[in-house]
């Protein structure tokens, strides 16, 4: 058990759709950082936010956005989905971001399907 | 090129055997790690390193920063280790990049 949750744990959207995953990380993590797995693939960085600001991104586009509470849970929403979004959502919570060194702690991941 | 590569892509062992696994970056890194994940998902965090070796169990991780590379050793295998071992690199902030991973199987 690392204390990150994530719901829902599996999820079936039709193209074009918009769907919004959360997770809920340890008390006093201020960052969160979300992952997409396609699979048999390693996990893609698709944002990290540090104290409800995002804090870096990677190669998605602006359709993927987030959002972090003052409560350590925090949103990963898609907008118009597309069959290629099909993948295993993760997020992982970890102290300040300059900590690089900083165990980075996995929610189980949400399985999204797009029909 | 990946900048996280791992060796073997998928790995079938006995039970009882030392099983090695191997990863080599290109980039500069402030620390590197071994994750776990089984098959429906859950990540678990192993080892992070930035020099030298770890131990815990019957896991162990070295790492060599001038040749970029680590490896994770499993002594005395079991079946329950059978899951997927992914390594994964930090920089300068917390964003992990992360190797595509390798599939290990156990069997009696």
């Amino acid at each position: 058990e690392t204390g990150v949750t994530q719901s829902p744990t599996h999820l079936i959207k039709t193209r074009g759709q918009q769907v919004t995953l959360r997770c809920s990380s340890q008390s006093g993590h201020n960052t969160v950082s979300w992952y997409q797995q396609a699979l048999g693939q390693g996990p893609q960085f698709i944002f990290q936010y540090y104290r409800e600001e995002e804090n870096g991104r990677g190669n998605f586009p602006p359709r993927f956005s987030g959002l972090q509470f003052p409560n350590y849970s925090s949103e990963l929403n898609v907008n118009a989905l597309e069959l290629d979004d099909s993948a295993l959502y993760l997020c992982a919570s970890s102290g300040a971001p300059g900590l690089s060194t900083d165990t980075q702690y996995f929610g189980p991941g949400t399985r999204l399907t797009v029909l | 090129k990946n900048e996280v590569e791992q060796s073997p892509q998928n790995l079938t062992a006995q039970e009882g055997e030392f099983i090695t696994i191997n990863c080599s970056y290109s980039v500069g890194i402030s620390a590197l790690h071994w994750l776990q994940q089984h098959p429906g998902g859950g990540i678990v965090s192993l080892f992070m390193l930035s020099s030298g070796k770890k131990k815990h169990g019957r896991l162990i991780a070295t790492i060599n920063i001038q040749e970029k590379h680590s490896s994770l050793h499993i002594t005395a295998s079991h079946p329950r280790d059978s899951a997927v071992y992914i390594c994964a690199v930090t920089g300068t902030a917390s964003k992990l990049t992360f190797g595509t991973g390798t599939r290990l199987q156990v069997t009696l």
